[in-house]
């Protein structure tokens, strides 16, 4: 079975940009997360998706945001990228509430 | 809201030294408790899990964690280290009652040396 798939690897953009990251979980999960992970601040989550909706939301502006497709495949955009925004940003898919996640290996998204 | 503190941002052993990392949390309700690894260029893997019955829960890799309710603890240990240990390990806390986030702290570097 494969794992959580997260593409680019690595992207770099500049102040101003916007940026689109793409996830696809494991075969049959239906809820996708999202979370930013930097040094010292450990992953701090952004959202959680369930079936095409929105269930959970963190602490993030609103330039950030996401969506789910019906394949259960998962997009997170920001928009206005800011220096602060680098970070690696990581997709986790579970199959049930309150199972673990599996977390892909992340995208390294650095702003300059 | 569910918070996680981990008390030691990065711990230095040495080869075949016990382990223990410490974890509180703050919530009042009923809650799961995660370890997840992320080893040095990998992506992050569970540890291993508490959800109920036996507070004492073993993991992979010979780690174990014990929950104590009244402390709200759910500290990660390891008798004997090895080089390999070296990584950085993340407690996390979820609602059990509802569908709720994974909530992480902020993690502790674990570093062991020969």
């Amino acid at each position: 079975k494969a794992g959580v798939t997260q593409t680019p690897r690595y992207l770099i953009k500049t102040r101003g940009q916007q940026v689109t990251l793409s996830c696809s979980p494991i075969s049959g999960h239906r809820s996708v997360s999202w979370y930013q992970q930097t040094p010292g601040q450990g992953l701090q989550f952004l959202f959680e998706y369930f079936s095409e909706t929105q269930r959970n939301k963190g602490n993030f502006p609103g330039r950030f945001s996401g969506r789910q497709f019906s394949n259960s495949r998962s997009e997170m955009n920001v928009s206005t990228l800011e220096l602060g925004d680098s970070a690696l940003y990581l997709c986790a898919s579970r199959a049930v509430t309150n199972e673990k996640l599996f977390f892909g290996s992340g995208t390294q998204l650095s702003v300059l | 809201a569910q918070s996680v503190s981990q008390h030691n941002h990065h711990v230095i052993l040495s080869e075949a030294a016990s382990l223990e990392l410490g974890c509180n949390y703050s919530y009042g309700g009923t809650v799961n408790l995660f370890w997840y690894v992320q080893y040095p260029g990998q992506h992050l893997q569970l540890l291993l899990k508490y959800f109920s019955g036996d507070p004492l829960v073993k993991g992979i890799k010979g780690f174990e964690a014990e929950f104590i309710k009244s402390k709200f603890s759910f500290n990660l240990r390891k008798p004997s280290v090895q080089w390999s240990d070296t990584a950085e390990y993340f407690c996390a806390v979820n609602d059990r009652a509802g569908n709720t986030p994974l909530v992480f702290g902020k993690g502790t570097r674990l570093s062991v040396i020969a």
